[in-house]
This record gives C-alpha cells, sequence and structure tokens, in this order.
C-alpha cells in the first residue's frame, strides 16, 4: 500500500519569505500523480500544484512550486514571497496513475503560520 | 468555488441514527469521490463511483454505503451511527479516473 509522510506537523515563515514543506512517499508503482492541497481555515480543500511522475520538469503555479525527486520518492513544496493568505494545513497527496481507480492517499498535512 | 456542490452544510444526529450526505460534481466530469477527515484518522479515501458505477473502495465501513445517479450526482448513506463517526466529509469530482480532482466544500457531521 502507498504511504504518504509528512514530517513537520508545524512550519513558521516571515511574510515575504520563502518556506519549504517536505513530504516523501512510499510506492511501488513507476506512474503516478502527486499534488499538494491546502485547507485554510474554511476547511476548503484547494488544489496547489500537481505533478506527473513521468515528468522531469518540476511543476511551478505562481509563487509555488515543487521539488520532485522521483529516485527519492521526495516530493517538496516551496512557497516564495509568502502572504498571509497562504497560512493553512498543506497536504501532499498520491495517486497512482492508469490501470484501476483509486482514491488519494494523503499524508497527515502540515500547519504553516505566516508571521506578519 | 471548484463547481462541485455539497448538502447539507452541517448536520447534527444522534447515535444509531442513518443520513444521507448529496453531491453534486462539476459540470463534465463523471467520477465522484467521498473521504472523510477526522482529526484522529486524518483524511481517508472511502469510495469512488465513475458514471453511476462503483470504480474503487477504501477505508469504507460496511455501515456506509454509496450510489452514483443517472444526472451523476452522489450519495452517502451513513447508518448506525456512532460518536466516532463524527467527521468532515468530502466529495471530488474528476472528469475521469485519473486527473486531478476537486473538493466540494464539505460536510460536518456531528453525532451525539
Amino acid at each position: 500500500a502507498q504511504t504518504v509522510t509528512q514530517s513537520q506537523p508545524e512550519m513558521s515563515v516571515q511574510e515575504a519569505e520563502t518556506v519549504t514543506l517536505s513530504c516523501t512517499y512510499d510506492t511501488s508503482e513507476s506512474d503516478y500523480y502527486l499534488f499538494w492541497y491546502k485547507q485554510p481555515p474554511s476547511r476548503q480543500m484547494i488544489l496547489v500544484i500537481r505533478q506527473e511522475a513521468y515528468k522531469q520538469q518540476n511543476a511551478t503555479e505562481n509563487r509555488f512550486s515543487v521539488n520532485f525527486q522521483k529516485a527519492a520518492k521526495s516530493f517538496s513544496l516551496k512557497i516564495s514571497d509568502s502572504q498571509l493568505g497562504d497560512a493553512a494545513m498543506y497536504f501532499c497527496a498520491y495517486k497512482k496513475m492508469g490501470g484501476g481507480a483509486d482514491g488519494l492517499t494523503f499524508g497527515k498535512g502540515t500547519h504553516l503560520i505566516i508571521q506578519p | 468555488d471548484s463547481g462541485v456542490t455539497q448538502t447539507p452544510k452541517h448536520l447534527i444526529t444522534a447515535t444509531g441514527q442513518r443520513v444521507t450526505l448529496r453531491c453534486s460534481p462539476r459540470s463534465g466530469d463523471l467520477s465522484v469521490y467521498w473521504y472523510q477527515q477526522s482529526l484522529d484518522q486524518g483524511l481517508q479515501f472511502l469510495i469512488q463511483y465513475y458514471n453511476g458505477e462503483e470504480r474503487a473502495k477504501g477505508n469504507i465501513l460496511e455501515r456506509f454505503s454509496a450510489q452514483q445517479f443517472p444526472d451523476l450526482h452522489s450519495e452517502l448513506n451513513l447508518s448506525s451511527l456512532e460518536l466516532g463517526d463524527s467527521a468532515l466529509y468530502f466529495c471530488a469530482s474528476s472528469v475521469g479516473m485519473g486527473e486531478t480532482q476537486y473538493f466540494g466544500p464539505g460536510t460536518r457531521l456531528l453525532v451525539l
């Protein structure tokens, strides 16, 4: 079974600084997707970024980028120029690609605090 | 707004009761997923439907069941409720079975 581990229960960063959230995963599959979702206090789950395992290029979305290391099974999220609105729980998630259906496997989350 | 709707937003009920949670996927999405978020278990995948058929099961209890109707909306039925079933229940949808899942706002269930 796949597992996703987020080793940082909580992170704190000053506004406008850069922060990196860590995620590692375990799978025997070679093709899969990885995601970062954000859950602000409203509890809505919001997609931040997505990475396909077959792509060597790291995904970026504006101030959000990932460092995907397939051999190390590592998938970290970098947030540049942190803003107060970035304060939230961040969940790393895995989904196998192709074949049969399956849901997302989530890590336990990292609580990101933005210091003004 | 993800385009996925869930009703009701909040639900308070008693142990032993049965409730139904409803989800309407984004227009054009054929897959619906149900997830449970609780303090002790975190976010867990429960079940997936694709175009009316069950396609995958996760950690769904036998007391829970779901279905997807011809208009693609889905319902999650929770019966013989226990205190431990109190959680936030999310529905998510995607175009097919491998694409990005977009989440609804969730239904917060409190079992007293």
